[in-house]
C-alpha cells in the first residue's frame, strides 16, 4: 500500500531536549516536505526537498532541521524543542516538486512543556 | 497564487450528492484548482485536480466552469466518513519555490445520518 508513515504519533517532552521525527514513503517520491497546523494559522511548511541531499526553508524554518540521505526518508529533528514547538505535525511527499498531488502522513501530535 | 472563497460550512444527507462550490474569479490560465480533504486532525488527503476540463476519479468529480472563475466538488454518494473539511486549492503546476500547499478555511462539510 502507498503511504507516507511518520513516528511516533503522540510525544510530550520537555524543553531543551533533541528529538528525532521521522518520516518514510514507499512511493519512490522526490519530493518531501514538512508543516506544521496551529489553530487559525492553518497549515505552514517548515522545511522541503526536492531529492536526496537538497533540502530547502519553507515559511518556519527556525528551530527545526531536516536531513535527506535516503530517498525514502526525511526526519525532522528538533535540536532544542522549545514550548512554541507545540503543534501538529505533517510530512508530505509528491513525485516532483511541482506535483500538488502531495500525499500526507498521519501526523504526529508534538507537545513541549 | 489566486484566492478561492468557499462556504464555511454545508451539510449533506447520507447517500446524497455533496456539491461543495469553489470561487477563485482571479484564476490565470496556467493556474490548476485542486481539491483536499482533512478529517479531524488527520493527515490532508488529495481528492482531484483539473485545468480546464472536467475531472472524474473514484473518489469524487470536478466540475470547472467555461470561464474557469468557479468550480463545484462533487461526491456522488456521501457517507458518514466524507465528513470532513474540504479545501479548495488553486497552484500554478512547477514554481520554482517549495511547492508548499496552503490552506485556507475550507468547508466543514457534515454528512448526517
Amino acid at each position: 500500500e502507498a503511504q507516507v508513515t511518520q513516528n511516533p504519533r503522540y510525544l510530550i517532552t520537555v524543553t531543551g531536549k533533541k528529538l528525532t521525527v521521522t518520516c518514510s514513503q514507499n512511493m519512490n517520491h522526490e519530493y518531501m516536505s514538512w508543516y506544521r497546523q496551529d489553530p487559525g494559522l492553518g497549515l505552514r511548511q517548515i522545511y522541503y526537498s526536492m531529492n536526496v541531499e537538497v533540502t530547502d526553508k519553507g515559511d518556519v524554518p527556525e528551530g527545526y532541521k531536516v536531513s535527506r540521505k535516503e530517498k525514502r526518508n526525511f526526519p525532522l529533528i528538533l535540536e532544542s524543542p522549545s514550548p512554541n514547538q507545540t503543534s501538529l505535525y505533517f510530512c508530505a511527499s509528491s513525485l516532483n516538486r511541482g506535483v500538488y498531488e502531495q500525499y500526507f502522513g498521519p501526523g504526529t501530535r508534538l507537545t513541549v512543556t | 497564487d489566486a484566492k478561492t472563497t468557499q462556504p464555511t460550512s454545508m451539510d449533506c444527507a447520507e447517500g446524497r450528492a455533496a456539491n461543495l462550490p469553489c470561487n477563485h474569479s482571479t484564476i490565470s490560465g496556467n493556474e490548476y484548482v485542486y481539491w483536499y480533504r482533512q478529517i479531524h486532525s488527520q493527515g490532508p488527503q488529495y481528492i482531484i485536480h483539473g485545468l480546464k476540463n472536467n475531472e472524474t476519479n473514484e473518489m469524487a468529480s470536478l466540475i470547472i466552469t467555461e470561464d474557469r472563475k468557479s468550480s463545484t466538488l462533487i461526491l456522488p454518494h456521501a457517507t458518514l466518513r466524507d465528513t470532513a473539511v474540504y479545501y479548495c486549492i488553486v497552484r500554478v503546476a512547477w514554481e520554482t519555490s517549495g511547492s508548499r500547499l496552503t490552506f485556507g478555511e475550507g468547508t466543514q462539510l457534515t454528512v448526517n445520518p
